[in-house]
């Protein structure tokens, strides 16, 4: 089983659409978690952490679910900008207790049309 | 907003050559990491450092070296291109955050090509 899995998409919607993007993690011990996002040949951008609570950012929500190891992205009214893949990334502890690499999921393609 | 570069930006080099690919970070970073990533693929660590003398290998085997002499410099060898080696390689550095964690700060990446 993979340590971090997305559904690799595409996701095609229309504009104005709400679009969510699910993530499943391996490791109980994970620690962070993250969404990232990366535009075609480009860098990934770090686009929010995910805290315990759920947190909101303009459109985006994301969420946890520890018990389920389950990560999930919400966008709102979607725009032709949000076109991209979308990357979920999570932090396991090392055997030593200490924050190991982030492991970065394949990523789930969206492309927003008008 | 990170600031951390990679230089060149793009490099077409014939087999054989050595190359060295450039990441600074001028954030004073312990942690440093090269991944690889082909067009369309998912990213793959190729080495990290988590501080100045300090270097390892990654998930991803790769005949890649690298050196870890300065906080802000991390820089990439290839002793001898091959056209296997083509891909893009992405440098990143990392901070701790107190509520997110460790949080990864990714250059604009390095698209290498050799013929």
């Amino acid at each position: 089983r993979k340590e971090v899995e997305q559904d690799p998409g595409p996701f095609n919607v229309p504009e104005g659409a709400t679009v969510a993007f699910n993530c499943t993690y391996s490791n109980s011990a994970s620690q962070s978690f993250f969404w990232y996002r990366q535009d075609c040949r480009k860098e990934p951008k770090l686009l929010m952490s995910v805290y315990s609570s759920g947190n909101e950012d303009g459109r985006f929500t994301a969420q946890l679910n520890r018990a389920s190891q389950y990560i999930s992205l919400l966008i709102r009214d979607s725009k032709l900008s949000d076109s991209a893949t979308y990357l979920c990334v999570v932090n396991c502890m090392n055997y030593g207790g200490s924050q190991g690499n982030l492991i970065f999921g394949k990523g789930t393609k969206l492309s927003v049309k008008p | 907003e990170a600031d951390i570069y990679q230089t060149p930006r793009y490099l077409v080099i014939g087999t054989g050559k050595k190359i060295t690919l450039e990441c600074s970070q001028t954030m004073g970073h312990d942690k440093m990491y090269w991944y690889q990533q082909d067009p369309g693929m998912e990213l793959h660590l190729i080495h990290y450092s988590y501080g100045v003398n300090s270097t390892e290998k990654g998930d991803l085997s790769s005949e890649s070296t690298v050196s870890r002499i300065r906080t802000e410099h991390f820089p990439l060898t290839l002793e001898s291109a091959r056209p296997s080696h083509t891909s893009q390689y992405l440098c990143a550095s990392s901070e701790y955050l107190r509520e997110a964690g460790d949080t990864q700060y990714f250059g604009p990446g390095t698209r290498l090509t050799v013929l």
